[in-house]
């Protein structure tokens, strides 16, 4: 059982450059999440999913987009880099009528 | 605009002792509340939550929600030095599903041999 897997784990982006960090999970969860961490910050939401064709906007959303097509997929994509959006993305996912978030390695992203 | 505030530390506590850990948080309709611990480099996993007024323990962690403060703490009994890390506390309008986790920035939290 492989839980939540983010790839890739490193990333480093040019400005204007564009590209999907992939997030799958093998739990059967219907809640998924993608949130970006900045140094000695605490983890914002970009994006959430309740259900395979069914995405919201969470409090950062600018500047990335997200689909979910299958209940255990979720990509979020970042369409022109910006160095602000150097930081660590966490992919979670939740049993829906559960509580516990399971988190995904993270992907560090760095824009230069 | 949902906020969650904690002390950054860092929190030196020594080995054997008791650490608190403090959050606030400001929209009153809140009804879920998680503590999450982030070694440095990985990611959160979830060591305690909580849903109504008082107490809730579970081995070495004690909980404490007071809804009127909107307040939530957390209490490491016999700290040790594996549980240096932060420690991020999270709120939820609802039960952490649909509308997603709301988090302080963390408080470093270093016990000391």
């Amino acid at each position: 059982n492989a839980g939540v897997t983010q790839t890739p784990k490193f990333r480093i982006l040019k400005i204007g450059q564009s590209m999907t960090l992939q997030c799958t999970q093998d739990m059967n969860h219907n809640y998924m999440y993608w949130y970006r961490q900045d140094p000695g910050m605490g983890l914002k939401l970009i994006y959430y999913s309740v259900g395979a064709g069914i995405t919201d906007k969470g409090e950062v959303p600018n500047g990335y987009n997200v689909s979910r097509s299958t209940t255990e997929d979720f990509p979020l994509r970042l369409e022109l880099a910006a160095p602000s959006q150097t930081s660590v993305y966490f992919c979670a996912s939740i049993l829906t009528g559960n509580t516990e978030a399971f988190f995904g390695q993270g992907t560090r992203l760095t824009v230069v | 605009q949902k906020e969650v505030e904690q002390n950054s530390g860092p929190l030196s506590v020594p080995e054997g002792a008791i650490a608190s850990l403090n959050c606030t948080y400001s929209d009153r309709v809140s009804q879920s509340f998680f503590w999450y611990r982030q070694y440095s480099g990985k990611s959160p996993e979830l060591i305690m939550s909580i849903y109504s007024n008082g107490d809730k323990e579970d081995g070495r962690f004690t909980a404490q929600l007071n809804k009127a403060s909107q307040y939530v703490s957390l209490l490491i009994r016999d700290s040790q030095p594996s549980d240096s890390a932060t420690y991020l506390c999270a709120v939820s309008l609802t039960g952490g599903g649909a509308d997603g986790l709301t988090f302080g920035k963390g408080t470093h939290l270093i016990i000391q041999p």
